[in-house]
């Protein structure tokens, strides 16, 4: 089956540094991919939708200048947390369609932890 | 804000016991509906794309079926094993004028331990 893999899988960085998590299809283009967020005890909530070759759309409430989303190509998309601060501590986690069956495939998220 | 409910939020069973949770969602706009199975430290696993009011789907010892005039979708596992715990997410597509190509909104999860 497709896989899209995530890097890291867990970071701890201190208040005010930058973050990049990468999301990447191993075995199928994707020229969509979707960012969401998980905080405890709550649903996965849609950060954007990353669309290769073109600028990222943000849902209401997502900063797009602190969270920057790039997807320069059809197996790779990043999201950069700018000066990260306690409270984007979160689980993230991508998602990739399969451009050729429109099946959403999910990678297995990134833990971040900013102290 | 359109809410998707899943209940129980967690649920215990022995194995070999039948179980099923819902998965409620408002009707109007429905698009479609997926299922999904997330154990700990794994990506989530897709099981169902369901999107025909009346649909039932199967894979194995898990079914569904759905009911999109009143809201609501029911996963079903026969004879529920140790290794089927996990996670069960229910996300909806909602139907906004063409923006909303594979956005999911999810439920909370039913949280299933299966024990031995």
């Amino acid at each position: 089956g497709a896989v899209v893999s995530q890097h890291p899988s867990r970071v701890i960085c201190k208040s005010g540094t930058s973050v990049k998590i990468e999301c990447r299809s191993l075995d199928f283009q994707a020229t969509t991919m979707f960012w969401y967020r998980q905080f405890p005890k709550q649903s996965l909530m849609l950060m954007a939708t990353s669309n290769e070759g073109s600028k990222a759309t943000y849902e209401q409430g997502v900063e797009k200048d602190k969270f920057l989303i790039n997807h320069a190509s059809l197996t790779l998309s990043t999201l950069t947390v700018t000066s990260a601060h306690p409270e984007d501590s979160s689980f993230y986690i991508c998602s990739a369609i399969h451009s050729s069956t429109d099946t959403q495939y999910f990678g297995p998220g990134t833990r971040l932890t900013v102290l | 804000i359109l809410n998707v409910e899943q209940s129980p939020q967690s649920l215990h069973v022995q194995e070999g016991d039948s179980t099923n949770f819902t998965c409620s969602f408002p009707s109007s706009n429905f698009y479609a509906l997926h299922w999904y199975r997330w154990e700990t430290a794994k990506s989530p696993e897709a099981l169902f794309v369901m999107t025909l009011n009346g649909d039932e789907k199967k894979k194995g010892r898990i079914s569904a079926t759905l009911n999109t005039k009143e809201g609501y979708s029911y996963l079903y596992i026969k004879g529920s094993q140790p290794e089927d715990s996990a996670t069960y997410l229910c996300a909806l597509i909602f139907n906004a004028g063409g923006t909303s190509y594979g956005k999911l909104t999810f439920g909370q999860g039913t949280i299933l331990t299966v024990h031995p």
